[in-house]
């Protein structure tokens, strides 16, 4: 069974930095690339970005592009998304999601939570 | 970047009603296009994609169909598990972007 695995809950302070985890198990991880998506408070799911893990390649929505980097151990399966330079607007969950084709998702990790409070 | 708005935003109906959701991209993605469910607390869950091709393991009850700038997906005769928002994507081009989401409820 494919599963997603990331970490728990962080508050970050405004101008400082978060970072993301979520294991995969189930699957060859450097077969599948992995993507990252937004959702603020009540609101809608934004594309973040891909990573390839077997080659460590990304691509970023532009919005994203200072914002979010996306990184991935194969040693571990494990892929992350570090947040810098928090603002209120990073508050959100934000999932990992497996790629199935170009652009589907098949399969999502639980969500991690990131507040920014000072 | 594509838009992609969905209607309605949100939707009461009756168990075993038939319910359509529509998603209108603001230009053509040539049936790039597919559908998630998310029940409340819960990550998104892939139902569609090509616009009308089924995901391994949903419900035959679920449908999509479309082209060009508009598509739709339909539930047939509703069941209490489909209580949840449903969301459509665009892959055809980058960003990939979703639409605002569709709440369903139960009437």
């Amino acid at each position: 069974e494919v599963q997603l695995q990331q970490s728990g809950p962080e508050v970050g302070r405004p101008g400082s930095s978060v970072k993301i985890s979520c294991k995969a198990s189930g699957y060859t991880f450097t077969d599948y690339v992995m993507n990252w998506v937004k959702q603020s408070p009540g609101q809608g799911l934004e594309w973040i970005g891909w990573i390839d893990p077997e080659y460590g390649s990304t691509d970023y929505a532009e919005k994203f592009k200072k914002k979010a980097t996306l990184t991935a151990d194969t040693s571990s399966s494990t892929a992350y998304i570090q947040l810098s330079s928090l603002t209120s607007e990073d508050t959100a969950t934000y999932f990992c999601a497996r790629h199935f084709g170009v652009g589907v998702m098949d399969a999502w990790g639980q969500g991690a939570s990131v507040t920014v409070s000072s | 970047d594509i838009q992609m708005t969905q209607s309605p935003a949100s939707l009461s109906a009756s168990l075993g009603e038939t319910v359509t959701i529509e998603c209108r991209a603001s230009e053509d993605i040539y049936n790039g296009l597919a559908w998630y469910q998310q029940k409340p607390g819960k990550s998104p869950q892939l139902l569609i994609y090509n616009a009308n091709s089924l995901h391994t393991g949903v419900p035959s009850r679920f449908s999509g169909s479309g082209s060009g700038t508009q598509y739709s997906l339909k539930i047939n005769s509703l069941q209490s598990e489909d209580v949840a928002s449903y969301f459509c994507q665009q892959y055809y081009d980058y960003p990939w972007t979703f639409g605002g989401g569709t709440k369903l409820e139960l009437k």
